[in-house]
Parts: structure tokens; C-alpha cells; sequence
């Protein structure tokens, strides 16, 4: 299993444009999410998706949006980069069985900047 | 609301020395999990372990061991005999079921432990 993937793993952006960043599983969880890290801050949760077709806002959804088409991806689009959303971004999945119970696995990360 | 806090911001010791990493949670759920993720240098995050709210025996892993006490809300983390290799971010983290029968992750801010030769 190669598990949590993310792509790209770096990535620059000038302010305004549009990217979408990929993360997929191979493991058949239900239940994958997006956080972003930030220095002195933890990760802070910005969307998440209990199945294919359901998604919710996080702690931090403003600039992002997901979709969710197939058990297997869940990627994330940022619409209009903005130099506050220069971060790295953390995708991952887990089992939705026992309710938050399960250890979310994650993926390698992405190290996004916004000039 | 639910909170993490690691008031540990940063930790320096010299190898072999023993360091714990405090936890202080919040959360009026009967319900939770808990959880110690360590971020090497490397960045990628890596599952310590788990613990529910039912659960307050200790747990020893190795050098590891977690002290989780309800009382005082708390869910500490000590390595014994540190070594180089334990230089890293560690994340402590509670979980509160919802619904859908999800468990979004709270994370504490970190607190980054630095282990000197």
C-alpha cells in the first residue's frame, strides 16, 4: 500500500492564481480530511469528508474548496491564493468506525507559498 | 468548545536525559480520544499513540510512556533516556465524536523537542 500520497510536494504561487493540491489513498477509508500547518499554531482542520459525495468545513474552510467524486481522492482548490494561505498542508484519511477512535494517517505533506 | 494546549514551546535537553512533554485538554464530552503524533525533521507525521477517555491506565512503550489523568485534564508524555533520534515536533491531539461518527482532530501547537549529543 502506498497509503496517504499528496502532490506537489513544494509549490509556488503568485497571488490570484488557482491550484489544486492532489491527495489520495489507497487504504479504502472513509474518512479523509485537509489541515494546514502553521508555525506555533498546530494543524488547524480546513475541510473533511465522512464518504464519496459528503463533504464539511473545518476550523479554517475560507479559500479552500474539496470535493469528493471517489472513495480514493479528496483533493483541495484554492481558488485565489492569498499570501496568508502560505502554509504546509497536511491531507489524511482513517476509518470512520468508532467515532474518531481511529488513528488518521498522513499524508507527506505539501509546502505551499504565495508571493 | 475543545482545546489543546502544549504550553511547551520548546525543550532542549542533553541525551540521556528524561523530558516530558505536557498535554492540557479541553472538552465537556464524556467521550474523547487522545493522541501523541511526533513530526522528525523529516516532516511527515507519525501515529505514537492513542487513548480514550475510559482508559487512565498509563502506558509504557520502550522509552515512551504516557500519563493520562482526567482529573486534571491532562495527557502527558515522557521519554526516558532521550537520544538524538527523539529531536522532533510533538503533537498532542483529542478527538471528539460527531456526527457521522467522525472524529476531528484538535491539535495542541506543538511543542518542538531538541535532544543535544
Amino acid at each position: 500500500n502506498a497509503g496517504v500520497t499528496q502532490t506537489p510536494k513544494f509549490q509556488v504561487l503568485k497571488t490570484g492564481q488557482s491550484m489544486t493540491l492532489q491527495c489520495a489513498q489507497d487504504m479504502n477509508h472513509e474518512y479523509m480530511s485537509w489541515y494546514r500547518q502553521d508555525p506555533g499554531m498546530g494543524l488547524r482542520l480546513i475541510h473533511y469528508s465522512v464518504g464519496a459525495g459528503i463533504t464539511d468545513q473545518g476550523e479554517v474552510p475560507n479559500g479552500y474548496n474539496v470535493s469528493r467524486s471517489t472513495t480514493e481522492d479528496f483533493p483541495l482548490r484554492l481558488l485565489s491564493a492569498a499570501p496568508s494561505q502560505t502554509s504546509v498542508y497536511f491531507c489524511a484519511s482513517s476509518y470512520t468506525q468508532s467515532g474518531g477512535y481511529n488513528e488518521q494517517f498522513f499524508g507527506p505533506g505539501t509546502r505551499l507559498t504565495v508571493l | 468548545a475543545q482545546k489543546v494546549t502544549q504550553a511547551q514551546t520548546e525543550i532542549s535537553v542533553v541525551e540521556k536525559e528524561d523530558v516530558t512533554l505536557d498535554c492540557v485538554y479541553e472538552t465537556r464530552d464524556t467521550t474523547y480520544y487522545l493522541f501523541w503524533y511526533k513530526q522528525p525533521p523529516s516532516g511527515e507525521l507519525v501515529f505514537l499513540i492513542r487513548r480514550n477517555s475510559f482508559d487512565e491506565q498509563n502506558e509504557i512503550s520502550g522509552r515512551y510512556s504516557w500519563n493520562f489523568q482526567k482529573s486534571t485534564s491532562s495527557f502527558n508524555f515522557t521519554i526516558t533516556a532521550s537520544q538524538v533520534v527523539d529531536s522532533a515536533v510533538y503533537f498532542c491531539a483529542l478527538s471528539v465524536p460527531g456526527s457521522g461518527n467522525t472524529g476531528k482532530l484538535i491539535f495542541g501547537q506543538g511543542t518542538t523537542l531538541q535532544v543535544k549529543p
